[in-house]
């Protein structure tokens, strides 16, 4: 049963670069049928998809923060990581990392990390 | 950003049933399956649906999803105090290259 863990700062300063790690146990992150995803939730808000890393190591982004963010692995310590620039206080959020399946034309997010709460300000 | 578009509420009697609605166009829903999940209070969402109409291991059968042209429904019957909990619809959308939620149901049990 794989598990995801977000870590990292809790409190970013505006106009800093957020920082978070998202730690997987359970399967490695080179296993070619699935993907690495970071998605958020402002508040009271809906969900919102940030981007994916493939097991291969490419990258697409959500073209409303594609100029900001950068998703990366570490794949010796089984790990991927967002970084976010120039942040604002509509960045506000909670951070979910998550595995990200594909069958057919279904893309889906099948585990879960239990999000880590980053607020903007100064 | 919701292009994926829900009702705000819904709301049932413990054991009755309910349809939530999720409606997109012909880049999301119309070209590409919907999945749906359930976020409790206070936790991570929870995959409920995959591929229009698959329920993942664990999932209870009260549950079900169904898909029509460019509209997605999930219904779930026998209606239990613990089904309280937002839940949204998503779906692969061709002109973002990307992942679509809508903007999430919350479901209160009467």
């Amino acid at each position: 049963q794989v598990q995801l863990q977000e870590s990292g700062p809790g409190l970013v300063k505006p106009s800093q670069t957020l920082s978070l790690t998202c730690t997987v146990s359970g399967g490695p992150i080179t296993r070619g049928s699935y993907y690495w995803t970071w998605i958020r939730q402002p508040a009271g808000k809906g969900l919102e998809w940030i981007g994916r890393i493939y097991a291969s190591g490419g990258t697409n982004y959500n073209p409303s923060l594609k100029s900001r963010v950068t998703i990366s692995r570490d794949t010796s310590k089984n790990q991927f990581s967002l970084k976010l620039t120039s942040e604002t206080a509509a960045d506000t959020a909670v951070y979910y990392c998550a595995r990200g399946n594909t069958l057919v034309n279904a893309h889906y997010f099948d585990s879960w990390g239990q999000g880590i709460l980053v607020t903007v300000s100064s | 950003q919701s292009v994926l578009t829900q009702p705000p509420s819904v709301s049932g009697a413990p054991g009755q049933r309910v349809t939530i609605s999720c409606s997109g166009s012909s880049s999301n829903i119309g070209n590409n399956a919907v999945n749906w999940y359930q976020q409790l209070p206070g936790e991570a969402p929870k995959l409920l649906i995959y591929y229009d109409d698959l329920l993942p291991s664990g999932i209870s059968a009260r549950f079900s999803g169904s898909k029509s042209g460019t509209s997605a429904s999930l219904a779930i019957r026998d209606l239990l105090s613990e089904d309280e909990a937002d839940y949204y619809c998503s779906a692969w959308d061709d002109s973002l290259n990307g992942v679509l939620f809508g903007g999430g149901t919350k479901l209160t049990v009467l």
